[in-house]
């Protein structure tokens, strides 16, 4: 079984661009996080999706942050425009969903703005 | 607060040692998940262990154990017979049935040969 898949794994952009963040969860696999890790802290929840629907997007910041999933497979997440303090490691995370929450990571994408 | 606390910002063991790392959480659910997750420097967050609340019995995965006091709100994890390759940070992490995930601050453990 293929775990998740994420892209890029690194990027450097300057301030004010625009990202994007690709992530391909495990097949079946319904419930999607995207996760924000600072450095040296814990994997803070940005958004989580039951399918196509974004079911807990409250800590998102949606005046630069968007996210989607279309057709409920793959999301991608993006800044616009990006600041320096949006640095930090974007993890996205599956789950089957229903009651059980075990999540399996992606290896993440370590972005730097300069 | 639905918070998770991890009181240890940094553990030391040597190889072929046992070490606990603690963790606390807060939550008014009486039905929810507990896990450690392991990262190494790759960045990867694997699962090491996985406790559900509802199960007084503690989960065990070869060398890695948990300590659930249920009442306490604790969840303590043990690794038996270190290895350098244990040398990640760990992370405690609370699940509810919504689907919900949320991490402590982590635990940066490092293996002494």
């Amino acid at each position: 079984e293929a775990g998740v898949v994420q892209s890029p794994r690194y990027k450097i952009i300057e301030k004010k661009q625009p990202v994007a963040f690709w992530c391909n969860p495990i097949s079946g696999h319904n419930t999607l996080y995207w996760y924000l890790q600072n450095l040296g802290q814990g994997p803070e929840l940005l958004i989580r999706y039951e399918n196509e629907e974004a079911v807990d997007d409250s800590q998102l910041p949606k005046d630069r942050f968007s996210a989607e999933r279309l057709k409920g497979v793959d999301s991608t997440l993006k800044i616009q425009p990006a600041e320096l303090g949006d640095s930090a490691v974007y993890l996205c995370a599956s789950s089957r969903g229903g009651r059980v929450t075990e999540a399996f990571f992606g290896q993440g994408t370590r972005l730097t703005v300069v | 607060a639905q918070t998770v606390t991890q009181s240890q910002p940094e553990m030391s063991v040597q190889e072929a040692e046992t070490v606990t790392l603690s963790c606390t959480y807060d939550t008014s659910e009486s039905d929810y998940y507990l896990f450690w997750y392991k990262q190494p420097p790759s960045r990867q967050m694997i699962l090491v262990i996985r406790q559900e609340a509802y199960k007084q019995q503690n989960a065990t995965e070869n060398r890695f154990s948990v300590n659930f006091q249920k009442a306490a709100k604790s969840f303590s994890l043990k690794i038996s017979d270190s290895q350098l390759g244990d040398a990640a940070m760990y992370f405690c992490a609370r699940g509810n049935q919504g689907g919900k995930l949320i991490f402590g601050q982590g635990t940066e453990l490092s293996v002494k040969p």
